[in-house]
C-alpha cells in the first residue's frame, strides 16, 4: 500500500521569502510523484510531477520539487514567494501512471499563507 | 475553453434526500474520477470511469453511485445522503493512459443536516 504524509499542516511565510513543503512517501514498488496547488474556490491544478531521470524537477510559477529515494521524500521548493502563492499544496503518490484506474493517493495538504 | 464544470456549486440537503452532481468536460477525455475531499484527509477517490459506459469503485465508495452514459458527462449520485457525506466534491479527467495530468473541477459543495 501506498501512503503520503505532509508534515506540515499549515506554513506561513513572508513575501519573498524562500518556502519549503516536505512530503514523504511510503510505496512498495516504484512511484511517480506530484505535487497540486489548490488557489481559493479553485479545483487543484498540476504544478509538478517525477516520473523518471533527473531527480530535480521544475514545475510551473517557479517551484521545483526534488525526488529523494534514500529519504523517501519530494519536498516542494521556491526561492521566493509572492502573495500569489497563497493556497493548498497536495503532495500525491501513483505506483501506475501509464493507467486509467491506477491509484492516485493525495497527501492531507499544506496551507501556505504568504504574509506581506 | 470551459475544462471540466461541476454543478451545482452548492447544495443542502436534509438527511435522506437524493441528489445527483453533474460533471461534464469538453475535452475529449476518456478518464473521469469523482473525489471527495474533507478536512484533514486530502482527496480520496469515489468512483472513477476509464471511458463511455463503464465506471468502477474507487476508496470510498459506499452510499454513492455513477453513471456514465455519454463521454462526456460523469454523474455522481447519492440516493440516500448522510451526514457523513457533507464534504467538498471533486470532479477530475484525463485525456489518456499516457497522459498524467488531471484537469480538476471548482467543486461542489454539499452539507448534509
Amino acid at each position: 500500500a501506498q501512503s503520503v504524509t505532509q508534515l506540515d499542516s499549515q506554513v506561513p511565510v513572508f513575501e519573498e521569502a524562500p518556502v519549503e513543503l516536505r512530503c514523504n512517501y511510503s510505496s512498495s514498488v516504484s512511484v511517480y510523484l506530484f505535487w497540486y496547488v489548490q488557489y481559493p474556490n479553485q479545483g487543484l491544478q498540476l504544478l509538478l510531477k517525477y516520473l523518471s531521470g533527473s531527480t530535480l524537477v521544475k514545475g510551473i510559477n517557479g517551484f521545483e520539487a526534488e525526488f529523494n529515494k534514500s529519504q523517501t521524500s519530494f519536498h516542494l521548493r521556491k526561492p521566493s514567494v509572492h502573495i500569489s502563492d497563497t493556497a493548498e499544496y497536495f503532495c500525491a503518490v501513483s505506483d501506475q501512471p501509464h493507467f486509467g484506474n491506477e491509484k492516485l493517493t493525495f497527501g492531507t495538504g499544506t496551507r501556505l499563507t504568504i504574509i506581506p | 475553453n470551459a475544462g471540466v464544470t461541476q454543478t451545482p456549486k452548492f447544495r443542502v440537503l436534509k438527511t435522506g434526500q437524493s441528489m445527483t452532481l453533474l460533471c461534464a468536460q469538453d475535452m475529449n477525455h476518456e478518464y473521469m474520477y469523482w473525489y471527495r475531499q474533507d478536512p484533514g484527509m486530502g482527496l480520496r477517490l469515489i468512483h472513477y470511469s476509464v471511458g463511455e459506459g463503464t465506471t468502477a469503485k474507487g476508496e470510498v465508495p459506499d452510499g454513492y453511485n455513477v453513471s456514465r452514459l455519454k463521454k462526456q458527462n460523469f454523474l455522481l449520485g447519492l440516493e440516500s445522503a448522510a451526514p457523513s457525506q457533507t464534504s467538498v466534491y471533486f470532479c477530475a479527467s484525463r485525456k489518456t493512459v499516457a497522459n498524467e495530468k488531471l484537469f480538476f473541477g471548482s467543486g461542489t459543495q454539499l452539507s448534509v443536516l
